[in-house]
């Protein structure tokens, strides 16, 4: 079955440390992929986007992922993590890669930060 | 500023009441969605919509119902067929092509009293 796995369901890392957040999915073709962040009680922000080109996309916040075709993976990176960076991370596939935009998402990976 | 504005921000429905959750959107996007977030469990596409007048059902819509009769407006009912509504809801859109994702509201939570 196709599905978005994010296989850590909660990270701790201290402050100024780096960050690596895991997504991989199981589909066919490339899809289009997102990462989302939810801070407690809100909506989802997105923080990037990959459709085609370069796979090594920058987002808001200091973020960045890398797309990896032969592992499957859209994993998210942070050179240096912000006490404010704690909060809930989502990772969302578009399996058509057609701009459909029935997302399928992962089932999220919070994030704690020690200051 | 643009948006989407979800209300209320916490609902309370008693046992066999039907409750409708409100999303509005000034953005001119004419993609509208409603996912329903538990704990540990990611986003669950409820329904969808394309255009107006226009919708789909998405995983999980079964006791839920929606209505698109204006582009900004796409309200979400929960009815009493729905066993287990205590979750949290969120509302999303976006305009239908590449490089366009969606946008979300701040959600609504639902408890059952």
């Amino acid at each position: 079955a196709q599905s978005v796995t994010q296989p850590d369901i909660h990270i701790t890392v201290s402050e100024g440390a780096s960050l690596e957040l895991r997504c991989n999915y199981s589909y066919g073709a490339t899809p289009y992929l997102f990462w989302y962040v939810q801070s407690p009680g809100q909506g989802l922000q997105l923080l990037l986007k990959y459709f085609s080109g370069d796979t090594l996309v920058q987002g808001i916040k200091g973020f960045e992922a890398e797309f990896k075709r032969s592992q499957s993976s859209f994993n998210l990176r942070k050179p240096s993590v912000h006490w404010s960076d704690a909060a809930e991370y989502f990772c969302a596939v578009d399996p058509s890669g057609a701009g459909s935009y029935q997302l399928t998402f992962g089932k999220g990976t919070k994030l704690s930060v020690i200051p | 500023d643009g948006g989407i504005t979800q209300s209320p921000k916490y609902l309370f429905r008693k046992e066999g009441q039907n409750v409708t959750l409100s999303c509005e959107q000034n953005l001119n996007h004419d993609a509208m969605y409603w996912y329903r977030q538990d704990p540990g469990q990611g986003l669950r596409l409820i329904y969808y919509s394309q255009i107006v007048n226009d919708f789909q059902k998405g995983d999980i819509a079964e006791g839920y119902s929606v209505s698109r009769e204006k582009k900004e407006s796409f309200p979400l009912t929960v009815t009493s067929a729905q066993k287990n509504p205590t979750a949290f809801y969120l509302c999303a859109s976006s305009v239908p092509g590449r490089d366009q994702p969606q946008h979300f509201g701040d959600g609504t939570r639902l408890s059952i009293l």
